[in-house]
């Protein structure tokens, strides 16, 4: 596809429910970002992945959320045992990763619409 | 670490005005900044980006930016706004130290009046 793609756009769960959210990055893209926006705010990064690896997941607020990108394009977001204050809008953006460093343009998808009830 | 502040969350003004959205950052490195839009139910888009070089950086829809490192800003501009313009505008800051990630403003909400 053209940009990245994410699915579902919108997802209305219990609280106590487990979720699953997936990225589709850009063909060719090495590298994959999760972002989470709430309301009025900016969207605040969760993770990065480098290829397979998770290189940096300093922003997952805790053991609650995980994330995989088994053959280092399409990744899942995970989210355990939910709560209310999760609800949000989850992002992911992918990148080239051109020079090895952080000038590269991050491309967003749409997002998707998390709300725990 | 890093952080972007942006001052007014909500801009309106006149179609045919100036735009000046505000953004000032922090960090103890050469920073690396980024201006995105964001349109209702649209993921973000970049509107320009400074690296290195010429502070005076020209982005897409007419929009530009000024990197002044004495001041710590990185303000938006458009010489006269059209009524497409309005949407959301988020600053952003990373460096090629520590987390990759941007760190990003909370966004300020432009309005365009008729």
């Amino acid at each position: 596809g053209a940009g990245v793609s994410q699915t579902p756009s919108n997802k209305v769960t219990e609280k106590g429910k487990y979720v699953e959210l997936r990225c589709d990055p850009i063909s060719g893209h090495t590298a994959l970002y999760w972002y989470r926006q709430s309301l009025g705010q900016g969207p605040e990064f969760l993770i990065y992945f480098q290829g397979t690896g998770a290189a940096d997941d300093s922003g997952l607020p805790n053991d609650r959320f995980f994330a995989v990108r088994p053959e280092g394009s399409v990744s899942t977001l995970k989210i355990q045992r939910t709560e209310r204050g999760d609800s949000a809008v989850y992002l992911c953006a992918s990148s080239f990763l051109a020079g090895g460093t952080s000038t590269d343009t991050q491309y967003f998808g749409p997002g998707t619409r998390l709300t725990v009830l | 670490a890093q952080s972007v502040t942006q001052l007014g969350s909500h801009v309106s003004v006149s179609e045919g005005a100036l735009v000046l959205l505000r953004c000032n950052y922090s960090s103890s490195v050469p920073p690396y900044l980024f201006w995105y839009v964001q349109y209702p139910n649209q993921g973000l888009q970049l509107l320009l980006k400074y690296t290195t070089g010429a502070t005076l950086v020209k982005g897409i829809n007419g929009f530009e930016a000024e990197f002044k490192k004495s001041e710590t800003s990185f303000h938006l501009t458009k010489p006269s706004a059209h009524m497409s313009d309005a949407a959301e505008y988020f600053c952003a800051v990373t460096t090629d130290t520590g987390r990759r990630a941007l760190t990003f403003g909370s966004g300020t909400r432009l309005q365009v009046q008729p």
